[in-house]
């Protein structure tokens, strides 16, 4: 159980393009999910809290208007660089809170590597 | 002082020997803890959770919190050479609702044959 899954697992586009990223929990319903970013040899940075049915909220210093976020549904977020750059390029990761658990465990998709040209 | 704080490392081990994580904490009202493992390239996989004072044991696994000290561990008993890795400490602040993270900067294992 608890399994989350990503698509796409990389992509590589050009500068000012946008990029959709999908995330799915596959075995639970996620009222909450989360959209980290990873630098090389970096930690994990919270980007943003996507909550269903409502707007995301998004960590001081994350553009709002750039890293666009939907959360339609309890199974799938995504989230939407846009007009992205070769500074956007990194390991962009979601991960999930299983509404029916009673923690606050987080599970994560297998991470999105962006490369902008 | 940074949220959550762990040793970079690397921290080197042999094979069968215990290794021994460490993270601290700045927000005394943290309730929910969490000990990741990440491969490299790969995204975090989630070893162990703990709530309450005290050890808790999975397996190989022991995790300790003292809530009193801030300090939160993982002990990793006869160490593999699959369990190098970067460990990630990962605290749930007071101040959130929705079940937000912290992490370390995650301590980096190396357990030699």
């Amino acid at each position: 159980g608890a399994v989350v899954s990503q698509h796409p697992s990389w992509v590589i586009c050009k500068s000012g393009t946008s990029v959709k990223i999908e995330c799915r929990s596959l075995d639970f319903q996620a009222t909450t999910m989360f959209w980290y970013r990873q630098f090389p040899k970096q930690s994990l940075m919270l980007m943003a809290t996507s909550n269903e049915g409502s707007k995301a909220t998004y960590e001081q210093g994350v553009e709002k208007d750039k890293f666009l976020i939907n959360h339609a549904s309890l199974t799938l977020s995504t989230l939407t660089v846009t007009s992205a750059h070769p500074e956007d390029s990194s390991f962009y990761i979601c991960s999930a809170r299983d509404q029916g658990g009673t923690g606050s465990e987080q599970f994560f998709g297998p991470g999105t590597r962006l490369t902008v040209l | 002082q940074k949220e959550v704080e762990q040793n970079s490392g690397p921290l080197s081990v042999p094979e069968g020997a215990i290794a021994s994580l460490n993270c601290t904490y700045s927000d005394r009202g943290s309730q929910s803890f969490f000990w990741y493992r990440q491969y490299s390239g790969k995204s975090p996989e989630l070893i162990m959770s703990i709530y309450s004072n005290g050890d808790k044991e999975d397996g190989r696994f022991t995790a300790q919190l003292n809530k009193a000290s801030q300090y939160v561990s993982l002990l990793i008993r006869d160490s593999q050479p699959s369990d190098s890795a970067t460990y990630l400490c990962a605290v749930n602040p007071s101040s959130s609702n929705t079940g937000k993270l912290i992490f370390g900067q995650g301590t980096t294992l190396q357990v030699k044959p």
